[in-house]
């Protein structure tokens, strides 16, 4: 089954700064990868996501890239904010036609210090 | 707010116990998932239902059982609980049962003492 793996799993940076964050998938049939932000004690949120026919995807601070060869994917948040603060999880999903099967990676808690 | 209700918000019971968490999806949407979240830990896959029919299955005790019912809304069982059972259980709607965003609910959590 599909393995997804997250680095790095703490992330700290200075208020402004930019911060990146990393996937790599396993299975190949993989074509739908979003990444969700939980504050502490809420529920997950999408915030951005990219199919496997697009390799960069853009929305105001947050950009994802997809490199479908290498099979990882990357989360860019510029100019941070300390409201960034949260846990970010990646996923995959394959989406075939018997369902559809999200895998998470493990997350990576982003501190954004002010 | 996601639209998507999950009942009881916190559920404390005993080993051995069984129990029942509840969720009803957005309005509009067919699928349904269940994730469950340890302490600092990832969201596990449980199980997918499409329009009452199971469509994927993730890392589901055989002590952990699931449902969707005519009108859509799901009930998570767990039976013969174990401490270790002791987590956050999301569940989550789309409207497609592939490649769609998800939208969680707040979470049941649960404690087994």
């Amino acid at each position: 089954g599909e393995n997804v793996e997250q680095h790095p799993s703490t992330l700290s940076v200075q208020e402004g700064d930019s911060a990146v964050i990393k996937c790599t998938y396993s299975d190949s049939a993989s074509n739908y990868f979003p990444w969700y932000k939980q504050e502490l004690g809420k529920r997950p949120q999408l915030i951005i996501d990219i199919r496997s026919n697009v390799g960069e995807k853009k929305d105001q601070r947050i950009a994802v890239t997809l490199n479908k060869t290498a099979k990882h994917f990357s989360l860019h948040i510029t100019e941070t904010q300390p409201e960034d603060s949260a846990v970010y999880f990646c996923a995959a999903s394959s989406g075939e036609h018997y369902g559809q099967n999200f895998v998470f990676g493990p997350g990576t808690r982003l501190s954004v210090l002010p | 707010d996601s639209g998507v209700t999950q009942t009881p918000k916190h559920l404390i019971t005993a080993t051995g116990q069984r129990v029942t968490l509840r969720c009803s999806p957005r309005s509009g949407d067919l699928s349904v998932y269940w994730y469950q979240q340890s302490l600092d830990q990832g969201l596990q896959f449980l199980i997918q239902y499409y329009n009452g029919e199971e469509r994927a299955k993730g890392n589901i005790l055989e002590r952990f059982s699931a449902q969707q019912f005519p009108d859509l809304h799901s009930e998570l069982n767990l039976s013969s609980l174990e401490l270790g059972d002791s987590a956050l259980y999301f569940c989550a709607s789309s409207v497609t049962p592939t490649n769609e965003k998800l939208f969680f609910g707040s979470g049941t959590q649960l404690s087994v003492l």
